[in-house]
C-alpha cells in the first residue's frame, strides 16, 4: 500500500525558535495533503489542507502565521511551527491523497515538545 | 457542515467476545464515505473499514463489520472474537464524495478507547 512518511518522529525545541516537520508521499503523487494536531486521548483536529502549488486552506481558529504550511511538490508538504511556545507541544499528523475518492494515507506522526 | 458523534468515550470487552462501537453523523449530502480508523498506542492511524454511502451492503473485513443505517445516519462497528491487539482508540470518520481539495478531508468523531480484558 501507499506510504506516507513524516520526519522527524520526535523533536524538542526551545521556546521562541521555529521547527519544521516534513510529510512525504513515498510512492505516489499527493495532490492534497492534510495536517492534523492531536492532544492526548483526543481526536484529530484538522489544521489545514494543502494542495500542490497553491496556498493552504486553514481551518477556523488556526493561526496561519504561526503554522506555515508549504506543499511545494507532489510528494512533499512541510509544516513549520514558528516562534514555538510550550502550548504548541503536541502530536502532529499528516495525511495525503491522490485526490478525488482515493484513499487517504496517514504518516506516522511527529511529537513536538517545546521547552 | 458535517458532524460525527461518538458518544461513548470508553468501552471494555472480554477477549474472544464481541463488541459494538457506536457512531452517528449528520450531513445533508447523499453521497459520501464513512470510515473506522484504529489508533493503537503507537499513534499510527490504521484504516479498519470503509463504507460507501451508495452501497446498501454493509462492509466487512475479517472480524470487523459495520451496521450502516443511512436513513438513521448511524454507522456502528462490530468487532468479533476480540483480541488483545484490538485495544486502541477507534475513530469514526466522514468524507464527502465531492472531489475538490478541502472537500476530500476527513471529519472525525471524538473517538472511543477500547480496552480488551484477557
Amino acid at each position: 500500500g501507499a506510504v506516507v512518511s513524516q520526519h522527524p518522529s520526535w523533536v524538542i525545541c526551545k521556546s521562541g525558535t521555529s521547527v519544521k516537520i516534513e510529510c512525504r508521499s513515498l510512492d505516489f503523487q499527493a495532490t492534497t495533503m492534510f495536517w492534523y494536531r492531536q492532544f492526548p486521548k483526543q481526536s484529530l483536529m484538522l489544521m489545514a489542507t494543502s494542495n500542490e502549488g497553491s496556498k493552504a486552506t486553514y481551518e477556523q481558529g488556526v493561526e496561519k502565521d504561526k503554522f506555515l504550511i508549504n506543499h511545494a511538490s507532489l510528494t512533499l508538504s512541510t509544516l513549520t511551527v514558528t516562534s514555538a511556545h510550550p502550548e504548541d507541544s503536541s502530536f502532529y499528523i499528516c495525511s495525503a491523497t491522490r485526490g478525488g475518492a482515493d484513499t487517504i494515507y496517514f504518516g506516522e506522526g511527529s511529537w513536538l515538545t517545546v521547552v | 457542515a458535517q458532524t460525527v458523534t461518538q458518544s461513548q468515550p470508553e468501552m471494555s470487552v472480554q477477549e474472544a467476545e464481541t463488541v459494538t462501537l457506536s457512531c452517528t453523523y449528520d450531513t445533508s449530502e447523499s453521497d459520501y464515505y464513512l470510515f473506522w480508523y484504529k489508533q493503537p498506542p503507537s499513534r499510527q492511524m490504521i484504516l479498519v473499514i470503509r463504507q460507501e454511502a451508495y452501497k446498501q451492503q454493509n462492509a466487512t473485513e475479517n472480524r470487523f463489520s459495520v451496521n450502516f443505517q443511512k436513513a438513521a445516519k448511524s454507522f456502528s462497528l462490530k468487532i468479533s472474537d476480540s483480541q488483545l491487539g484490538d485495544a486502541a482508540m477507534y475513530f469514526c470518520a466522514y468524507r464527502s464524495a465531492r472531489r475538490a481539495g478541502a472537500n476530500s478531508k476527513l471529519t472525525f468523531g471524538k473517538g472511543i478507547t477500547l480496552s480488551v480484558r484477557p
